[in-house]
């Protein structure tokens, strides 16, 4: 089964560019998702199918995905980007949806 | 306006049951599978469980498999979580989101009700 391994945080200066990454073997064979979320909140979804932007979503949320590592990148990062991001894929064997542990972004 | 709403959490006994709905709206109900999303207090996000467009084959995660059972009523434009044998550790914000299809991403989400399993 898969398990998908984020790092608890990250942290970045305003107007700088924020990279967070998701690690699985082989995640380039999967579509990877990312949510955003902020406290007390739903999560949103902010990246799918590894780079692609449901609408509304700025185009300052990219992604990517290649060999064991898919990246949620977030340039010129603003303070309204402080919130926890939630990576996931489907495992199609197991007939499960996955997520990572999620990353907390701080804007410092 | 296109919109998930949870509803039927609370607190209850451990060995206890539980049903939460999710009410659809705005969009085809049918058209959608549908998943249970949960998120213990200070943790990640858990996948629990997936009902496609036409109800048919149904997957759980591992942890609820036996005890929890998703559902839905296209007349209704519900979504169902019948959750049997509460533990403690069911504890958590449950969340209903809206997919395509089984792989696809979660695009719309619901609000989330909160479900407390305590003594």
């Amino acid at each position: 089964s898969y398990v998908l391994t984020q790092s608890p945080s990250v942290s970045v200066a305003p107007g700088k560019t924020a990279r967070i990454t998701c690690g699985e073997n082989n995640i380039a064979n999967k579509s990877v998702h990312w949510y955003q979320q902020k406290p007390g909140q739903a999560p949103l979804l902010v990246v799918y199918d590894d780079s692609d932007r449901p609408s509304g979503i700025p185009e300052r949320f990219s992604g990517s995905n290649s060999g064991n590592t898919a990246t949620l990148t977030i340039s010129r990062v603003e303070p309204g980007d402080e919130a926890d991001y939630h990576c996931q894929v489907w495992d199609s064997t197991d007939h499960q949806a996955v997520f990572g542990g999620g990353t907390k972004l701080t804007v410092l | 306006q296109v919109q998930l709403v949870e509803s039927g959490g609370g607190v209850v006994q451990p060995g206890r049951s539980l049903r939460l709905s999710c009410a659809a709206s705005g969009f085809t109900f049918s058209s959608y599978a549908m998943h249970w999303v949960r998120q213990a207090p200070g943790k990640g996000l858990e996948w629990v469980a997936v009902i496609p467009y036409d109800g048919s084959n149904k997957y759980y995660a591992d942890s609820v498999k036996g005890r929890f059972t998703i559902s839905r009523d296209t007349s209704k434009n519900t979504l169902y979580l019948q959750m049997n044998s509460l533990r403690a550790e069911d504890t958590a914000v449950y969340y209903c989101a809206r997919g395509l299809d089984y792989g696809d991403a979660f695009h719309l989400w619901g609000q989330g009700t909160m479900v407390t399993v305590s003594s």
